[in-house]
Parts: C-alpha cells; structure tokens; sequence
C-alpha cells in the first residue's frame, strides 16, 4: 500500500517569513494529493489540494508543488501569520478524489515566533 | 462545514468492554470514513463505505467493525476495547468519488483503562 513521509515533524519560523513542509510517497498510481490543516482541538480541515496533471497549484499564500518522477509534494505557506501556527497533513490518493481513503503523513506542527 | 457529527465526543471505558462510536451526516455524502488519530502517527485509516451497507478495510482494522445501514450514518465498533484502542477517533465524509475534499467531524476522544 501507499505510504507517507512527511518532513519536518517540527518547524518554528518568524512571523512573515516562509514555510516549506515536503512529502514523499511510494506509489507511483497515486494521482491526488490534499493538504489538511488542523488547529490545536480542532478536525483537520482542507486547505489545499493538487492533482498530478498539475506541478503547481496557489491559492493566495500557500501553494503546492508536486513532481511526480522524484514523488514528492511540498507545501510552501508565504508571510506567515499567527493564525498559521497548527499542524499540517499532507496525504495521497491512487483514486481521484481519495474515494478508497487518504495516506496521510504524520504530520509537522508549525509554530509561528512573534 | 458539512453537517457531521460525532457522538459521543468523549468516553471513557474499561478493557473488554464493547464500545459504539456514531457519525451521522446530513450532507447525503456517498462515502464515509473512520480514522484514528495518535501522537506521531498522524491519521490513520480504520474502515471506509462507498455506500450503504458497502464497507471496506483500511490499514488498521483489526479489533474493528462498521455498519452503514442509512446513507447518513456510520457506525464503528470496539468489539472488545483494548488500552492500544485509546485514540482520538475522526469520522468524515466525501460527496463524490472525484470530489477530494474530506469533511471531519469534531473527533471523539476513547480512554480505555
């Protein structure tokens, strides 16, 4: 079956710079591959997702890369805000939409210095 | 969010006790999902139904069983809890094969002493 590395499991940055978590996964089928954020107590929520017809996705500030021969995604969140601190998810999926269920990474809890 | 919901939020129990965990939804949303969350081991998949009374296995299923007799609810089930079954559990939802985006519900929090 599919699996998930997810690096770093911790990264703290200053408020306003980048963050960049990155994936790696082993099924070269996988074709669908979400990123879910998930605040202290709260459900993991979507915030972005990219299929592997496309290299790059952005929505505002965050953006995804994938490069499907090296299978790996990365997630690069830009001027980072307090509200950012939480941790990350990344997954993949063989079927289009995650029908038979997501792979998730163990995820990296981003911390955001004042 | 789409209307998913957990009962209960939070349990506490004793090994070699059944314990029934209930998503409901009222989104219509074909797919349903159960997923346990532990420290350093992110989310892992329990069971999936691609439909009603369609279920199927995710990577650790053992010591579980779901039902989904009504589109709208999604039952899983400890047969016999164990102290390794202590987890916070996560039900979601999917409307289409080809929509990606995974609704959870708020999570129910299972002690097992």
């Amino acid at each position: 079956g599919e699996n998930v590395e997810q690096h770093p499991s911790t990264l703290s940055v200053q408020e306003g710079d980048s963050a960049v978590i990155k994936c790696t996964y082993s099924d070269s089928a996988s074709n669908y591959f979400p990123w879910y954020k998930q605040e202290l107590g709260k459900r993991p929520q979507l915030i972005i997702d990219i299929r592997s017809n496309v290299g790059e996705k952005k929505d505002q500030r965050i953006a995804v890369t994938l490069n499907k021969t090296a299978k790996h995604f990365s997630l690069h969140i830009t001027e980072t805000q307090p509200e950012d601190s939480a941790v990350y998810f990344c997954a993949a999926s063989p079927t289009g939409g995650g029908a038979d269920g997501l792979t998730f990474g163990k995820g990296t809890h981003l911390i955001i210095q004042p | 969010d789409a209307g998913i919901t957990q009962s209960p939020r939070h349990k506490v129990t004793e090994t070699g006790t059944p314990v029934t965990l209930r998503c409901h939804q009222t989104e219509n949303h074909r797919y349903m999902y159960w997923y346990r969350q532990d420290p350093g081991h992110g989310l892992r998949l329990i069971h999936y139904s691609y439909g009603v009374k369609d279920t199927d296995k995710g990577e650790v299923s053992d010591g579980y069983s779901v039902s989904r007799s009504k589109t709208e609810d999604f039952l899983l089930t400890l047969e016999s809890a164990t102290s390794s079954q202590t987890s916070v559990y996560f039900c979601a939802s999917l409307k289409g094969a080809r929509d990606g985006e995974l609704f959870f519900g708020e999570g129910s929090r299972l002690t097992v002493l």
